[in-house]
């Protein structure tokens, strides 16, 4: 059975990096689509971007120039970074398994507060 | 980006209610929507891949219907279980977009 897990910092400085990581069990990641979703507080949801089976990415236009999906097929992880974050990048962050996503991680919840 | 208006924001039901909610596109997405549950402290789960697909393990009650612009989740025989926020997503466009989601609360 597939389990996805996040892992990273509950709290970020603004300006700086946002760095996560998506630990996958029982699935290899040289498989299908690789994603992240965030959901803000207030319940709104935000499609970030994904990585490929490939090492391919796409990402959400909004996110373009501060977004960075990649992965390390040895440990079976994939990643996120996002760059100059601000308050407004407070959110519970998502990885999620599939394009459009089937099977979600328990999430992780970050603060962006100096 | 496609915008996608869910209604109502929230419903007020009762177990054993047949409940409806809705979502609308700002543009034509053929069948590419999905449906997801989420319950308090979970991750959202899916529920209907392709516009009317349940995905495995899914209850029977719960049917997706729709394509085009118009989109609708019927819950048959609400069961307290079934008490969760419900969102849509359109993956016919980059990027996909979600709906701002239905919350279905006991009367």
């Amino acid at each position: 059975e597939v389990q996805l897990q996040e892992s990273g910092p509950g709290l970020v400085k603004p300006s700086q990096s946002l760095s996560l990581t998506c630990s996958v069990t029982g699935y290899s990641i040289t498989s299908n689509y690789w994603g992240w979703i965030r959901k803000f507080p207030g319940n709104k949801m935000e499609w970030m971007g994904y990585i490929s089976y490939s090492g391919s990415t796409s990402y959400n236009p909004s996110l373009k120039s501060r977004i960075s999906i990649t992965r390390d097929t040895s440990k079976n992880q994939f990643f996120l970074q996002l760059n100059s974050v601000t308050t407004e990048d407070t959110a519970t962050y998502y990885c999620a398994r599939g394009e459009p996503p089937q099977y979600w991680g328990q999430g992780v919840m970050v603060t962006v507060s100096s | 980006n496609t915008v996608m208006t869910q209604s109502p924001t929230s419903m007020f039901i009762s177990v054993g209610d047949r409940v409806t909610m809705n979502c609308k596109a700002s543009q034509n997405v053929g069948t590419n929507v999905d449906w997801y549950q989420q319950k308090t402290g979970q991750s959202p789960k899916l529920l209907i891949y392709g516009a009317s697909n349940r995905y495995t393990g899914v209850p029977d009650r719960f049917t997706g219907s729709g394509s085009g612009t118009d989109f609708t989740l019927t819950i048959s025989n609400m069961q307290a279980e079934d008490l969760a926020v419900y969102y849509c997503l359109q993956y016919n466009y980059n990027p996909d977009t979600f709906g701002a989601g239905t919350k279905l609360e006991l009367k």
